[in-house]
């Protein structure tokens, strides 16, 4: 079975500084990888995903992840923080298309001015 | 930009009330999903529903609980006798084919007192 694993319930970042949320996931096959974000009183959000092809992906917002086969991790970085980047981040996992999205707990981002 | 919208926002209800919580999905969607967050856990896949019926539940999915697309725009999830520990916030979720990007709605929080 799939399971993810978010390090860190809350991570507290200075404006400008770099930010790294960890998600590690364990699968018997490749998976697909995603990370949502929820800002209060809204939906989770799409951020990124990787399905195929480059580890390295780009998603909204500046935030990037990449896809290390070798140590299960899909860790998120933004190089410099900004106010608005407060919100709970989730990482997912699913199979294939034919399998529904399996979460970690979430990852509470603070951003101190 | 089309989105997922859910009502109520907020629902109280009694334990062993009926309780229906209400999805739109975006309307070009197929595939609709609802997924549960009880509070400092994870977000947890219930069902999905295709052409109809459902295509896969998950063991909280019990005989308590049931989904329906009533008309061309609704999707509604009934428990049908609430317990406490049904307390959650509940997602919706649609997608244009199963292995596509789902879109969230904001939620709906329940509480069972």
């Amino acid at each position: 079975a799939q399971s993810v694993t978010q390090l860190g319930s809350h991570v507290s970042v200075s404006e400008g500084a770099l930010v790294l949320l960890r998600c590690n996931y364990s699968s018997s096959v490749p998976p697909y990888l995603f990370w949502y974000v929820q800002y209060p009183n809204q939906g989770l959000q799409l951020l990124l995903k990787y399905t195929t092809g480059a580890t390295l992906v780009k998603g909204i917002n500046g935030f990037e992840a990449e896809f290390k086969k070798s140590e299960t991790s899909f860790h998120l970085t933004k190089p410099s923080a900004h106010m608005s980047d407060a919100a709970e981040y989730f990482c997912a996992v699913r199979l294939s298309g034919n399998t529904p999205l399996v979460f970690g707990k979430g990852t509470r981002l603070s951003v101190i001015a | 930009e089309p989105e997922v919208t859910q009502t109520p926002s907020h629902q109280v209800t009694q334990m062993g009330q009926e309780v229906i919580l209400r999805c739109v999905p975006i309307s070009n969607h197929l595939y609709f999903y609802w997924y549960r967050q009880i509070l400092g856990q994870k977000v947890e896949f219930l069902v999905s529903f295709y052409n109809n019926e459902i295509s896969e539940k998950s063991e909280i999915f019990d005989d308590q609980f049931s989904v329906e697309r009533p008309d061309g725009s609704n999707f509604t999830l009934k428990i049908r006798s609430t317990k406490l520990e049904d307390s959650a916030m509940y997602f919706c979720a649609s997608s244009t084919d199963r292995g596509n990007e789902q879109y969230f709605g904001p939620g709906t929080r329940l509480t069972v007192t």
